[in-house]
């Protein structure tokens, strides 16, 4: 079975703090993706990650940035965390290697910025 | 743009059938997926269809497919109090690209 694992599922932050979400598969898939889910707007792509340290924007980039230095590990970062980034962010991997275009999420990461 | 809409909830009693629907806007994508997410977790893949199929079923689960009307369904038989949750359709227009779209969620409320 694919795993996606979350490093944490509830964080607490203060406005200001630079924030890592941290993203982890073991299934050797290319493609990595970081969404935000909000209520009512379903999920919003944050950015993708095609390959190792290979990047593209999404949807709602603005004021968060992304490493991909392995490709087992996608990790989000918020430079300066503000109260509108609490939200619900997803992590998600696909393998480009099959057919049916498969995408495998996370647990989730629930972030409250006070 | 693409787009894709659901209802935002659903209300049925515990052993009749539920049927959730969708409508999408983008036609060329080569898969169609329903993905369930349970209270506090991440989501999880339910079941897809191949856009040249009508109709697949598995097990309790029935998708079908309108692509005339685009139009997506997932029909749940005797649903359980487990299948309480929030369901999404989803649709990946640029075929193995970045652009998922997903649906706002049908959150499915299951009553003794």
């Amino acid at each position: 079975d694919v795993k996606v694992t979350q490093s944490s599922r509830y964080l607490v932050k203060r406005t200001g703090e630079k924030v890592f979400l941290e993203c982890v598969q073991d299934m050797d898939h290319e493609n990595m993706f970081w969404y935000r889910q909000d209520p009512g707007l379903g999920l919003r792509l944050i950015y993708f990650s095609y390959d190792v340290k290979m990047k593209e924007k999404g949807d709602i980039p603005e004021g968060y940035s992304v490493s991909r230095e392995k490709k087992e590990r996608f990790s989000l970062i918020l430079e300066s965390a503000s109260t509108n980034q609490t939200s619900m962010y997803l992590c998600a991997s696909r393998n480009t290697g099959t057919d049916t275009n498969i995408q495998y999420f996370g647990a989730g990461t629930r972030l409250s910025v006070l | 743009g693409e787009d894709v809409e659901q209802s935002l909830f659903l209300s049925v009693r515990e052993g009749d059938s539920s049927v959730i629907n969708c409508t999408y806007t983008d036609s060329s994508s080569t898969y169609l997926y329903w993905y369930k997410q349970e209270p506090g977790a991440g989501l999880q893949l339910l079941t897809y269809i191949f856009s040249n199929m009508d109709m697949k079923q598995d097990q309790r689960l029935t998708v079908l497919l309108n692509k005339k009307d685009k139009h997506l369904s997932l029909r749940i038989a005797d649903t359980q109090t487990g299948d309480s949750a929030i369901y999404f359709c989803a649709e990946n227009p640029d075929n193995y690209g970045q652009n998922f779209v997903f649906g706002p969620g049908t959150r499915l409320s299951v009553l003794p």
